[in-house]
């Protein structure tokens, strides 16, 4: 079955960086596009970054652009998001999403990871 | 960027009534090219992620009961839960997926 499990949130202060990673399995990896959502605390969703199904195609958030990276490694089933310059805006929980749709761009997302936590505070 | 727009917020819901949720999009998500909107609804229950409920605005996701359904085009849509079950009480969200993607900011329904 389709797993999704991010790691790598926790408390960072202003301007520092953080990585997360998000495992994926019981999927071909290399044939999805992936995404990362994030949720503030007690807020609605919001989409982040989204990355093509053979890493080719990036795009961002107008919030978070330049600050963040979106990457995959096929060879390990792993999607990635280096957060840099953190601000307090930033906390929220970090969901990975995999499009529905084998190598395709424009469509909803069908499995979604449980979540890791991201608090920005000094 | 599109912009989102759901009504109400929030809604209470007496057990086995319908329960009506509008989303309005601030640009068509409707692709002439093969008649499809790229709109999509979410249930999040509290502590949870969100899961995918209807697709294509209308098309329901293998699983997902028949007491939910999706209507609309172009820039107006509508989830509907014909019978309010006390498991429906959740966030709902709408997607459009034609540029980009972004979510309306959600609608709270409970049990009246």
């Amino acid at each position: 079955q389709v797993q999704l499990v991010e790691s790598g949130g926790g408390v960072v202060q202003p301007g520092r960086s953080l990585r997360l990673s998000c495992a994926a399995s019981g999927f071909t990896f290399s044939s999805y596009a992936m995404h990362w959502v994030r949720q503030a605390p007690g807020k609605g969703l919001e989409w982040v970054a989204f990355i093509s199904y053979d890493g080719s195609n990036k795009v961002y958030a107008d919030s978070v652009k330049g600050r963040f990276t979106i990457s995959r490694d096929d060879s390990k089933n792993t999607l990635d998001l280096q957060m840099n310059s953190l601000r307090a805006e930033d906390t929220a929980v970090y969901y990975c999403a995999r499009s529905s749709v084998r190598f395709g761009v424009q469509t909803e997302w069908d499995y979604w990871g449980q979540g890791t936590l991201v608090t920005v505070s000094s | 960027d599109i912009v989102m727009t759901q009504s109400p917020d929030s809604l209470a819901v007496s057990l086995g009534e319908r329960a009506t949720i509008n989303c309005k999009s601030s640009q068509s998500v409707l692709y002439r090219s093969n008649n499809k909107s790229y709109l999509a609804w979410y249930q999040q229950k509290q502590g949870q992620p969100p899961k995918l409920l209807i697709h294509w605005a209308s098309t329901r996701e293998s699983g997902v009961p028949d007491r939910f359904s999706g209507s609309g085009s172009g820039t107006d849509f509508t989830l509907t839960i014909s019978s309010l079950q006390a498991e429906d009480v959740a966030v709902y969200y709408c997607q459009q997926y034609y540029r980009v993607w972004t979510f309306g900011q959600g609608t709270k329904v409970e049990i009246k």
